[in-house]
């Protein structure tokens, strides 16, 4: 069964602590996003990546970075977390390179983050 | 400008009534997608069904349909006999070339089936 993992559900951090939020997918995936959910917003995009090393700015960079060394493999890291960053954050995969059209996003079950 | 509406914020309705879910897009691209996903309690996004723009044949799948309209840039979705396991969020989302790998989602309906 194909996969995308996020490694915690429910995180609560500190205002200015380094945050680490990782996803890891088996199915061989090209493209990898990191989304936010927030009530009435909808999904919002952060980062994505289209390959190892790649990472491309979504609509709501600020405050984010990313890392993908592996292509299984792609964090997402709050270097200073904010209140203003507590949301749910979700990981998506996608088959093929960049430029395609219509591909079907996979997804992990979500990371709850809260910063008090 | 491309862009997702989904103008209901949340909708109730009592198990077996039929309900619509309605999605506007905006893009001006001639070649798109677009998509609905479902998000049940346990969270992970769920792909339902996939339309480009050259395709508006409608299509029903079970209990579900989706109605393509290109003339009033509408990807409505029906849930026909709805069932309390249809309870969930239901995102549409549109991709463009131009958002360039950017895939945009609306702000999702809650569906809630009462028993």
């Amino acid at each position: 069964d194909v996969k995308v993992t996020q490694s915690s559900r429910y995180l609560v951090k500190r205002t200015g602590e380094k945050v680490f939020l990782e996803c890891v997918q088996d199915m061989d995936h090209e493209n990898m996003f990191w989304y936010r959910q927030d009530p009435g917003l909808g999904l919002r995009l952060i980062y994505f990546s289209y390959d190892v090393k790649m990472k491309e700015k979504g609509d709501i960079p600020e405050g984010y970075s990313v890392s993908r060394e592996k292509k299984e493999r792609f964090s997402l890291i709050l270097e200073s977390a904010s209140t203003n960053q507590t949301s749910m954050y979700l990981c998506a995969s996608s088959p093929d390179g960049t430029g395609s059209l219509g591909r079907e996003l996979f997804f992990g079950e979500g990371s709850r983050l809260t910063v008090l | 400008a491309q862009k997702v509406t989904q103008a209901q914020t949340e909708i109730s309705v009592v198990e077996k009534e039929d309900v619509t879910l309605d999605c506007v897009y905006e893009t001006r691209d001639t070649t798109y997608y677009l998509f609905w996903y479902k998000q049940p309690p346990s969270g992970e996004l769920v792909f339902l069904i996939r339309r480009n723009s050259f395709d508006e044949q409608n299509e029903i799948s079970g209990r579900y349909s989706w109605n393509f309209q290109k003339s009033t840039s509408s990807f409505n979705f029906t849930i026909t006999a709805s069932q309390v396991v249809d309870s969930a969020v239901y995102f549409c989302a549109l991709d463009t070339f131009t958002s360039a790998s950017k895939i945009i989602f609306g702000s999702g309906t809650r569906l809630s089936i009462r028993p």
